[in-house]
């Protein structure tokens, strides 16, 4: 079985700040890795996976991944944010061989000016 | 990529009613899914709904409670049933596209807001 467990529920940062949302995960197999983005009042979105090959992955819009497997986490960064980045963002993994996606509890970003 | 609407957006019942949310996509899928979302946690997978066999559920979950139609390639509906206040929550459609493994994108409605009085 998988577990996901995401760190931080909410994390307030200023505009053009980096930032860092926090992901660790259990499984007992090989896994694939996945950040959706939720913002208001839409549907969840897939930002960025790692499925295999290199570790650090990223998205269009700045936001990169690094997969470390000795540490079992996926973290999200983003050298400088923007306030329309203000969204919640679920970190998901699903194994190998399966079709069931755990997903952590979100972390809530908070943008401000 | 796969774009999902859902019915209705939100609504508020009463304590032993039922209401059933409807998923309409705008492409064939194999597999569509249902979760729940409740306040402050994370998406729980209620069942996987595939075309033409009966759905499948996640531990903790029952057809009764949570009976689900899927008559075609596009369109599943989630009813909750006999509900009660535990029942609040987002519901969520999704499904995949891709060649039908563990590494299709997963794509998601825009989810049915549920509050039960």
């Amino acid at each position: 079985a998988q577990s996901v467990t995401q760190l931080d529920s909410q994390v307030p940062v200023f505009e053009e700040a980096p930032v860092e949302l926090r992901c660790n995960y259990s499984s007992s197999v090989s896994v694939y890795l996945f950040w959706y983005v939720q913002y208001p009042n839409q549907g969840l979105q897939l930002l960025l996976k790692y499925l295999s090959g290199s570790t650090l992955v990223e998205s269009i819009n700045g936001f990169e991944a690094e997969f470390n497997k000795s540490q079992t986490s996926f973290h999200l960064r983003k050298p400088s944010v923007h306030i329309s980045d203000t969204a919640e963002y679920f970190c998901a993994v699903r194994n190998t061989g399966g079709f069931k996606t755990i997903f952590g509890a979100g972390t809530r970003l908070f943008v401000k000016a | 990529s796969a774009v999902i609407s859902q019915k209705p957006s939100r609504d508020i019942c009463q304590r032993g009613t039922s209401l059933t949310i409807q998923c309409q996509v705008d492409s064939q899928v194999t597999m569509m899914f249902w979760y729940r979302q409740q306040p402050g946690q994370s998406l729980t997978l209620i069942a996987t709904a595939n075309q033409g066999s009966e759905a499948t559920y996640e531990s903790g979950f029952v057809i009764d409670k949570f009976p689900i139609s899927r008559p075609n390639l596009t369109f599943s509906t989630l009813t909750v049933s006999n509900m009660s206040p535990e029942d609040s929550s987002i519901y969520l459609c999704s499904v995949e596209e891709g060649a039908g493994g563990p590494t299709d994108t997963q794509y998601f409605g825009p989810g049915t807001r549920l509050t039960v009085l």
